[in-house]
């Protein structure tokens, strides 16, 4: 089975740096996502990492240490707009399936 | 809280056949519910989103006559692959939302045609 863990609730400055710690155990292993959502809305695909390291895109950055199963999202310059839901969704694989699961997402709020 | 149940985890069919998958979310009433597929280490794909007692909106690409969403109460919805295919093999997955609030996943339902 698939078993995900993240911070439920984090709150960051405008401006500052904000990191999401996303913990998982899967069967099998093809990569991890994150994902961004506003409420009411469907999520927007952030990243998805297959080898350990650092991935930089703009703003946003993902880690992933697959032999730790562990990930994180980091938020640069936080802006206003950039209080969401972050969902960490490791994709497991095996016998020739494979299964996405999403955590319950951890709620971010940027205050001025 | 804010469970959302999808069923069945997997299913296996013969070409040309329908299949029928729910999504129901356990302890919310849902007014909102997102269908989306996936295929290995690709980013999720919008299928349609539906409004309780309304007609699903599908997404640019995405034939609705083959993938009916039926979403008849606030705490029900099916997504029907009319006809499948091979090519309709993928993981299929649900989320429900209470409104203007941020939306909880199904577990999934791989879908195998053969």
């Amino acid at each position: 089975g698939q078993n995900i863990d993240q911070p439920t609730e984090m709150t960051a400055t405008e401006g500052a740096i904000v990191q999401i710690n996303c913990t998982y155990q899967t069967s099998g292993f093809n990569g991890l996502f994150w994902y961004q959502q506003h409420a009411g809305e469907a999520p927007t695909f952030l990243s998805y990492n297959v080898l350990d390291g650092l991935e930089e895109k703009g703003r946003f950055s993902s880690f992933l240490s697959r032999s730790k199963g562990y990930s994180y999202l980091l938020l640069k310059e936080l802006q206003m707009k950039d209080s969401a839901s972050y969902l960490c969704a490791p994709e497991g694989s095996g016998a020739g399936s494979y299964q996405l699961t999403f955590g319950k997402g951890t709620k971010l709020s940027v205050i001025p | 809280g804010a469970v959302v149940s999808q069923h069945p985890s997997w299913v296996i069919c013969k070409s040309g056949t329908s299949v029928k998958i729910e999504c129901r979310s356990l302890d919310f009433q849902a007014t909102t519910m997102f269908w989306y597929r996936q295929f290995p280490k690709q980013s999720l794909m919008l299928m349609a989103t539906s409004n309780e007692g309304s007609k699903a909106t599908y997404e640019q690409g995405v034939e609705k006559d083959k993938f009916l969403i039926n979403h008849a109460s606030l705490t029900l919805s099916t997504l029907t692959v009319t006809s499948a295919h091979p090519e309709d093999s993928s993981f299929y997955i649900c989320s429900a939302s209470k409104g203007n609030t941020e939306a909880f996943f199904g577990q999934g339902t791989r879908l195998t045609v053969v």
